[in-house]
Formats: structure tokens, sequence, C-alpha cells
């Protein structure tokens, strides 16, 4: 079946440091590969996604590419800011075997903790 | 532009009374929904998706249930609760071709 390993953290870094929190994952077919944010007491938000290997997704500063030969899908970001805290998902969706809906797998979730 | 709402944002309710939790979306047809719960403030766990009015999956057994009256409206419901039934409950839609889930605000349940 389809899985998603992340590290688990907690991350805590000072404002402007570099971040990387990793995403592996198994999956059968091609499966789509999304990062979502959770902020405290929110509901859950899309980052970024990528549907194919190689595909890179970004937004707000934030990038992960996919990569199939390594099934990794790491989250980058080269300067933090304290509002970037919050708890990070990976998650993939994979429509293999016929299904008609986009089930999602998530990972564990990673709190980051950035300080000023 | 579509939204997804939920509601209420907030419940404490007792050991043994019923619930229902009610998800609507805006701006789209015929999406896909969905119901999570989140413990601990950490992983989700599904537990029910509907592809129609009228017609709900689910993915564990367990105390609730959910039923899609109309095409955006989505209700999580229990007659009895149980403590273990507190956590954060998110709704999720994504249209019906889609893969890309966009979520609620959730409603924070508290069994007592």
């Amino acid at each position: 079946g389809n899985s998603v390993t992340q590290m688990e953290g907690p991350v805590t870094l000072s404002e402007e440091a570099f971040l990387t929190i990793n995403c592996t994952y198994t999956a059968t077919g091609y499966p789509s590969l999304f990062w979502y944010v959770q902020y405290p007491g929110e509901g859950l938000q899309l980052l970024l996604k990528a549907t194919k290997a190689d595909d890179k997704g970004s937004n707000k500063g934030f990038e992960a590419t996919y990569r199939k030969e390594t099934t990794s899908f790491h989250l980058e970001k080269g300067s933090v800011q304290v509002s970037d805290s919050a708890v990070y998902f990976c998650a993939l969706s994979s429509n293999a075997g016929g299904t008609s809906y986009g089930k999602l797998t998530f990972g564990q979730g990673t709190i980051l903790t950035v300080h000023p | 532009s579509q939204t997804i709402h939920q509601w209420p944002a907030t419940l404490v309710q007792p050991v043994g009374s019923p619930l229902s939790l009610e998800c609507t979306v805006e701006g789209t047809s015929n999406p896909n929904l969905y119901w999570y719960r989140q413990a601990a403030g950490r992983g989700l766990q599904l537990l029910f998706y509907s592809v129609g009015i009228g017609q709900i999956s689910s993915e564990v057994p367990q105390n609730l249930s959910a039923s899609r009256p109309q095409d955006r409206q989505f209700i999580l419901s229990s007659k009895k609760l149980l403590l273990s039934d507190s956590g954060f409950y998110l709704c999720a839609w994504s249209n019906a071709l889609g893969n890309t889930q966009y979520f609620g605000p959730g409603t924070r349940l508290t069994v007592l």
C-alpha cells in the first residue's frame, strides 16, 4: 500500500536559517505529491504540489522537487521567518487501481518553530 | 473561487450526547467530499468520503456516520459520543477528476 515517511521533528531554527524537511514515499503507479501547512488552530492549507517526476513545486519561498529515483519530495526554504512556524505535512495521491477519487496518504507531520 | 465552510468551530459535548458537524462548499459542482479526524494536532485519519449525493464510503469502523443530503453539503454525525471521539475534524473537497484536496477551517470537538 501507499505510505509517506517524513522527519519527525520538532525542528527549531533561527530566523533566516535554511530549512529542509525530508519526505520519502512508497506508492504504486505514478502518484502526485503535496506539501500542506497547518498553522496553530487552523485547517490545512495546500503549500505546493508536483504531479510528475522532476516537477518542482514552489510557493511563498518554499520548494520541493519530485524525485522518482529516490522516491522523495523534500521541502526546502532558503531563509525562514517566524511566521513560517507551523506543522508541515507531506502527502501523496494515487489513483492506481481505478479508484474514482484521489485518496490522500499523509505523513505524520513535522513541527517547525522559528525563533527571532 | 471556491470556499469551504465548517461549523461549529468548537464544540464541547458530554459523553453519550449526539453530534452533528456540517461542511458546505461554494463555487463548484459535484465535488468529492472528505471527513478527516486529527488527534493530538498531528496525523490525519480519513473517516469518510463521498463522490456524490447519498454516496458515502467509510474508511474505518467507528462510532460516527456521514451523510450527503445535497451536492455541496457533507454532515458528520453520531448518536452517542465517546470520549475517544474528541479531536479536530476537518472537511475537504476535490474536483471529481482531480486529486488535489482543499481543507476547511476545522471543528475542534471535546467530549467530556
